[in-house]
């Protein structure tokens, strides 16, 4: 079964220092892919970061990076120079490229809040 | 180039009516999603689209949700009769689809909220 895991309901940060949050996957298809999502109090959902299950290294966007450790199963989101808009609703998110090849499985999210 | 949009961004009924709500997805997305997040809860994927075919619709609760995209553009969710326990956020999402990638980026719009008294 594909299950992700985010253990973090809240986390504070003080603006400009990195935070690091921490998801968890499980899988048994050995191709699939980790995505991660930002929900701010405006509701949209915002694309911020892909990594694939075969790729080499770890994905970088700009102040985004993800920490990909398979062995481990975990992807977690580092967000660098906190910024005041930064807070937010993270979602971490899986496809796996299997049966159950489109549905996108979530975690339950984590709430960041930056203070100045 | 637009977003995915979702009307209405909030509704609130009563138990036992009806409500339909609206996606547009991004312009030549094939592939159009409805999911949806309980209070607290995980996002949980009701049903899959492909331009007018439903490709997978495992996760509709139940027959009282009716999900239609006439014409392979927009696509509406219809709740008949609402339950309390239909209450939460319904997410549509969009992707091009192009080929079997697990890297097809699903582009999530804001949600419309739904409370049901």
């Amino acid at each position: 079964a594909q299950k992700i895991t985010q253990t973090q309901p809240g986390m504070f940060v003080q603006e400009k220092e990195a935070v690091t949050l921490d998801c968890t996957y499980d899988t048994s298809d050995p191709s699939y892919g980790l995505f991660w999502y930002k929900q701010p109090s405006s509701g949209e959902m915002i694309f911020l970061i892909y990594q694939g299950s075969y790729d080499q290294q770890n994905a970088t966007e700009g102040r985004y990076s993800l920490n990909f450790q398979k062995a481990r199963k975990s992807a977690n989101l580092v967000i660098s120079a906190s910024q005041l808009g930064d807070s937010a609703m993270y979602f971490c998110a899986m496809r796996s490229a299997g049966y159950n090849f489109n549905k996108f499985y979530f975690g339950s999210g984590t709430k960041l809040n930056v203070k100045p | 180039e637009a977003g995915v949009t979702q009307f209405p961004s909030h509704s609130v009924i009563e138990k036992g009516q009806t409500v339909t709500l609206r996606c547009d997805p991004i312009s030549g997305h094939d592939n159009l999603y409805w999911y949806r997040r309980v209070m607290g809860k995980e996002i949980k994927f009701l049903l899959h689209f492909v331009k007018e075919s439903k490709q997978d619709e495992s996760g509709m609760p139940n027959n009282r949700f009716l999900a239609e995209r006439t014409g392979g553009t927009y696509s509406t969710l219809k709740v008949q009769p609402a339950e309390l326990e239909d209450s939460g956020v319904y997410f549509c999402a969009s992707s091009q689809g192009q080929g079997f990638s697990v890297a097809d980026t699903q582009y999530f719009g804001p949600g419309t909220r739904l409370t049901v008294l």
